[in-house]
């Protein structure tokens, strides 16, 4: 069974900090992850990206993989208010295959203090 | 990013009759095309695989003489939700899968059945 894991949370930060969120996966072949913020009552929005070890940065979102640790992370700097959202991690484990699919974490529920 | 649009955004419709909902990509062509289902403060729940000009691929556990999938064109899936009861409410979001590896939601329907 695929799996993709992340913490519940709430994840409480103070207006202005960083915020990390992480996720880990359990299938080594997995090529392609996502970040996804859902606000409570709309559908899911893609912020971030990520094929390659490493960091990728956009904006204010800073996505990290690590595929040997099987881990990636999305931090986000000077949080506002409006961020207050749960953040998905998705992952590709098929990626140009047959099906594309997407396995979802719970999300991260991020919520950021004023 | 990629728009996904969706319609209708809400219905209310009677218990025993069916639903229609499309999910249109308005500025990218989609060979693949998901529909998810999510109840409140749960985790999103992938219901079926939308390919076109081929059959749909049903989720473990999804009725596919109940939720009828058709993928008509490269821009257009529609999910039709056939002799509705008021456990089918929910909120039914679709997904178009573009080459680029990414996958944009729309901005999902919610469905009560009365």
């Amino acid at each position: 069974q695929k799996e993709v894991e992340q913490n519940s949370g709430p994840l409480s930060v103070p207006e202005g900090a960083i915020a990390s969120l992480n996720c880990t996966y359990s299938d080594r072949g997995s090529q392609s992850f996502f970040w996804y913020r859902q606000y409570s009552g709309k559908s899911p929005e893609l912020i971030m990206s990520i094929y390659s070890n490493g960091d990728k940065e956009d904006g204010r979102f800073t996505a990290q993989l690590n595929k040997a640790s099987q881990y990636v992370s999305l931090l986000i700097r000077d949080s506002q208010p409006s961020d207050s959202a749960t953040y998905l991690c998705a992952v590709n484990t098929n990626y140009g295959g047959a099906t594309n699919k997407l396995i979802f974490g719970t999300g991260t529920l991020l919520a950021v203090q004023p | 990013g990629a728009v996904v649009s969706q319609h209708p955004s809400w219905v209310i419709c009677k218990s025993g009759t069916s639903v229609k909902i499309e999910c249109r990509s308005l500025d990218f062509q989609a060979t693949t095309m998901f529909w998810y289902r999510q109840f409140p403060k749960q985790s999103l729940m992938l219901m079926a695989t939308s390919n076109e000009g081929s059959k749909a691929t049903y989720e473990q556990g999804v009725e596919k003489d109940k939720f009828l999938i058709n993928h008509a064109s490269l821009t257009l899936s529609t999910l039709t939700v056939t002799s509705a009861h008021p456990e089918d409410s929910s909120f039914y979001i679709c997904s178009a899968y573009r080459d680029t590896g990414e996958q944009y939601f729309g901005p999902g329907t919610r469905l009560t059945v009365t």
